[in-house]
């Protein structure tokens, strides 16, 4: 069984470019949450997707957007960015979404934005 | 708004000894806490939970404490080993709704030997 996997594992964009993020969901799991952690932060939610359906979104703007794919993939796309941007993004899978259901985190894709 | 506070950014212990280290949090909707591991260049490990019908929750070493009056959590490490040098966060969620964790900022432990 392989966990949770992202790439690329670092990425160097300029301001106003757009930059793709991809997630592998641990076997098993349909939902697929990501995050995004400033230096220094925690771990803030964007949103999540639940059998392909956004299931709840947080304090981003519209340019923050994503796509989760049949085997439960799924996709962050940033557009237009900001050098505020540059954070780690953290994607994380769990099994069924419940609040309860623990939720398996990949490494990160590690994003700067210049 | 920061929801979940973690007010210790790091915290160093001496190894055999017990780490505690606490997290506090403003929104009463939350019932569902969790506390998460984090190495270096690895994504956060789930460590523990406890929902807020309960006040503790044991797993081996690692106990967590839940004060609802007070809103006040802490996890409890007894004892402490070098391998438990982290950064540890908290979170917390509302059971209604998505999976939406609200994490504090972290506290990096370090044990000494």
């Amino acid at each position: 069984e392989t966990g949770v996997t992202q790439s690329p594992t670092h990425l160097i964009k300029t301001r106003g470019q757009q930059v793709t993020l991809r997630c592998s969901s641990q076997s098993g799991h349909n939902t697929v949450s990501w995050y995004q952690q400033a230096l220094g932060q925690g771990p803030q939610f964007i949103f999540q997707y639940y059998r392909e359906e956004e299931n709840g979104r947080g304090n981003f703007p519209p340019r923050f957007s994503g796509l989760q794919f049949p085997n439960y993939s799924s996709e962050l796309n940033v557009n237009a960015l900001e050098l505020d941007d540059s954070a780690l993004y953290l994607c994380a899978s769990s099994f069924s979404g419940t609040a309860t259901d623990t939720q398996y985190f990949g490494p990160g894709t590690r994003l700067t934005v210049l | 708004d920061q929801q979940v506070k973690q007010n210790s950014p790091s915290l160093s212990v001496q190894e055999g000894r017990i780490s505690i280290l606490n997290c506090d949090y403003t929104n009463s909707m939350f019932d569902y806490f969790l506390w998460y591991k984090k190495y270096p260049a690895e994504g956060p490990t789930f460590l523990i939970s406890i929902s807020s019908i309960k006040d503790k929750n044991e797993d081996g070493r690692f106990t967590v404490f839940l004060n609802k009056s007070a809103k006040h959590l802490s996890l409890h490490i007894v004892p402490s080993q070098p391998g438990d040098s982290a950064v540890y966060f908290c979170a917390a969620s509302a059971v209604q709704g998505a999976q939406k964790l609200v994490f504090g900022q972290g506290t990096r432990l370090t044990i000494n030997p």
